[in-house]
């Protein structure tokens, strides 16, 4: 069955890194885009970004395009979410879904039918 | 950017009942819209997908549809059921992804 993982989340203080980890299982990784979305605490859900089945096409919101970096390691079924210049409205649970099949540019910003529990980052002083 | 409204924000409902929540885009989407249902502490699940299709698994209970003008969308949920509470979330992808606020959906 379809799983996946995310980890690498904890307590950072404001302006450092983190790198988030997404570990996929029950799938061809490399076929499908994959998602991130994040869900402050008590708050709803917002989309982080996306990134294509080949890792060719990367896009981001607005609230965090120039500070996060998405990758992909498809001989390893793994999805990275680096994010750089953390801010304290950052801190959310963020997780990672899959996308549609062999979707490139604008057609990555389709569903995501499969989603990991969430690791939790709290950026904080 | 497209703004994603959805009302009512809370709904209570009797086992049995329809409900019926809607979701407003600040342009033409042209379908270009899921339902997501997310319960506490989980992740979200995808319900609907293109206004109108439902995922794989899900309840045949949960219809979507649109109004034909593009901007106006609605989940329908038959016959609730106490497992049907929860967060549903609609999300348009005509530009970069954006979720609704969320409706909630409890029992009486």
């Amino acid at each position: 069955q379809v799983q996946l993982e995310e980890s690498g989340g904890g307590v950072v203080q404001p302006g450092k890194s983190l790198r988030l980890s997404c570990t996929t299982s029950g799938f061809t990784f490399g076929d499908y885009a994959m998602h991130w979305v994040r869900q402050a605490p008590g708050k709803g859900l917002e989309w982080v970004a996306v990134i294509s089945y080949e890792g060719r096409n990367k896009y981001f919101a607005d609230s965090v395009k120039g500070r996060f970096t998405l990758s992909r390691d498809n001989f390893n079924d793994t999805l990275y979410l680096q994010m750089n210049n953390l801010r304290l409205e950052d801190t959310a649970v963020y997780y990672c879904g899959r996308g549609t099949h062999e979707s490139t540019g604008y057609d990555t910003y389709q569903r995501g039918d499969y989603w990991g529990q969430g690791t939790l980052v709290i950026v904080s002083s | 950017d497209i703004q994603m409204t959805q009302s009512p924000s809370s709904l209570s409902g009797s086992v049995g009942d329809r409900l019926t929540i809607t979701c407003r885009a600040s342009h033409d989407i042209s379908n270009y819209l899921n339902w997501y249902q997310q319960k506490p502490g989980k992740a979200p699940k995808l319900l609907i997908y293109d206004a109108y299709n439902l995922e794989t698994g899900v309840s045949s209970r949960f219809t979507g549809s649109g109004s034909g003008s593009g901007t106006d969308y609605t989940l329908t949920i038959d016959s609730l059921q106490p497992e049907d509470v929860a967060t549903y979330y609609c999300q348009q992808y005509e530009n970069l992804p954006s979720f609704g606020p969320g409706t909630t959906v409890d029992l009486k």
